[in-house]
């Protein structure tokens, strides 16, 4: 079946940090990839996308790039800022189960501090 | 309006009561998507609707659920003779095309008490 698993937070980072958070999927097709954020107060956001191997996405100085070998679609930012402080979910949609359904991580909690 | 409207954002009803969520997506996209959220964990599907058609609803829980779009548009997600386990954030999403992603709406918020 299709399933996302995301690094178990909280993540707690100072201001100018390097963020990685993992995520690793298993998929029955050839799935796109996404993040979205959400923050305090808010509904979700598609932060970044990637529809086949080795693309990478990118957004708001976010990247992540897709990984077929590995299976893996890690998020990655050079130097977070307090404005960064929110969820973060991982996807996957299977272009072989229903058109555009999303499977879901669990979420990975972000709190930068100034 | 630019984005996925929802309505009520809150909802808090009483065990036994029937509730009615609504969902308003984005002008033009054809494809619409309920999730539940529960409280620490990410949205997990419901049901899905290619214009007015209900496509998919494996993921409805029990047949106290049910969803309609019957215009192509506005959907509605109701729940019969609510239980506190229903409790959750109730989104709704749409999307232009495939492998572009959704686009959600805040939610609704539904206790049960």
């Amino acid at each position: 079946g299709n399933s996302v698993t995301q690094m178990e937070g909280p993540v707690t980072l100072s201001e100018e940090a390097f963020l990685t958070i993992n995520c690793t999927y298993t998929a029955t097709g050839y799935p796109s990839l996404f993040w979205y954020v959400q923050y305090p107060g808010e509904g979700l956001q598609l932060l970044l996308k990637a529809t086949k191997a080795d693309d990478k996405g990118s957004n708001k100085g976010f990247e992540a790039t897709y990984r077929k070998e590995t299976t893996s679609f890690h998020l990655e930012k050079g130097s977070v800022q307090v404005s960064d402080s929110a969820v973060y979910f991982c996807a996957l949609s299977d272009r072989g189960s229903t058109l555009g359904r999303l499977y879901f991580g669990r979420g990975t909690q972000l709190t930068v501090w100034p | 309006g630019a984005g996925v409207s929802q309505s009520p954002r809150y909802k808090v009803t009483k065990r036994g009561q029937d509730v009615a969520l609504r969902c308003d997506p984005i002008s033009g996209h054809v494809s619409l998507y309920w999730y539940r959220q529960a409280l620490g964990q990410g949205p997990e599907f419901l049901t899905y609707f290619n214009y007015e058609a209900q496509q998919d609803k494996s993921g409805l829980p029990n047949d106290r659920f049910s969803a309609e779009r019957p215009e192509g548009s506005i959907s509605t997600l109701t729940i019969q003779r609510t239980e506190q386990r229903d409790s959750a954030m109730y989104r709704c999403a749409s999307s232009l095309a495939e492998g572009q992603g959704s686009f959600f709406g805040q939610g609704t918020r539904l206790t049960v008490v």
